[in-house]
């Protein structure tokens, strides 16, 4: 059974540093295939595709925020590190990290999804 | 970018009642599409992969049907349980897009 959790600061200042962490169980990222992606919703708004690591460790990140985001992976922790630098208000949301499903032919999908984890960003 | 675009953004309906959501893409993304669901306070849940395959557990009144830039999401006959957010989401470009959601409500 997979399994994914997310954990980090609710609360953070902007200009400051976000660091998330997803920790998962049931798979591994050495495997080849297999993803590990963040996703994020701000309140009462849509949900927004953030970044993607690979058990190659190939990353793609969202073109608008590629410059602020850093994601790495630890496979002999089971976890994936999402790092957002200079944060600001519009950054508060829920965020989601989500294991990557390769569907052979028809590209991927996100099949399992942690349960997010809200972070606000004020001072 | 490829940008999604769903319609309606919302729509009020009757348990019972057949409920068809299409999504737009910028581009030709073949069957690259998949669709979730999203209910008030909980992580979305995968229902369709590529454009017309029921994810394991979900049950058969979700369809999906399209190709190219077209394409839907049907509910046969709206169940209680249904209403929620579903957004669309393409895997056509590995910068994945999600539309901005068609929320279901209770007419």
């Amino acid at each position: 059974q997979i399994t994914l959790k997310e954990s980090g600061p609710t609360l953070v200042k902007p200009t400051q540093t976000l660091t998330l962490t997803c920790t998962f169980s049931g798979f591994s990222l050495s495997t080849s295939g297999v993803g590990v992606g963040w996703i994020r919703q701000p309140p009462g708004k849509a949900l927004e595709w953030l970044a993607l690591i690979y058990w190659d460790d190939d990353k793609r990140y969202s073109p608008s925020l590629r410059s602020r985001l850093t994601i790495v992976k630890n496979t002999s922790k089971n976890q994936v590190v999402l790092t957002m630098t200079n944060v600001d208000p519009v950054d508060t949301a829920t965020y989601y990290c989500a294991h990557r499903r390769s569907i052979s032919g028809y590209g991927d999908a996100l099949d399992i999804w942690g349960q997010g984890t809200m972070v606000i960003v004020s001072s | 970018d490829i940008q999604m675009t769903q319609s309606p953004s919302s729509l009020s309906t009757s348990v019972g009642d057949r409920v068809t959501i299409t999504c737009r893409a910028s581009q030709n993304i073949g069957r690259y599409l998949n669709w979730y669901q999203q209910k008030a306070g909980k992580a979305p849940n995968l229902l369709i992969y590529a454009a017309s395959s029921l994810q394991s557990g979900v049950p058969p009144r979700f369809s999906g049907s399209g190709s190219g830039t077209e394409f839907t999401l049907t509910v046969s006959s709206l169940q209680p349980e249904d209403f929620a957010t579903y957004y669309c989401q393409q895997s056509y470009s590995n910068l994945y897009t999600f539309g901005q959601g068609t929320k279901v409500e209770i007419k």
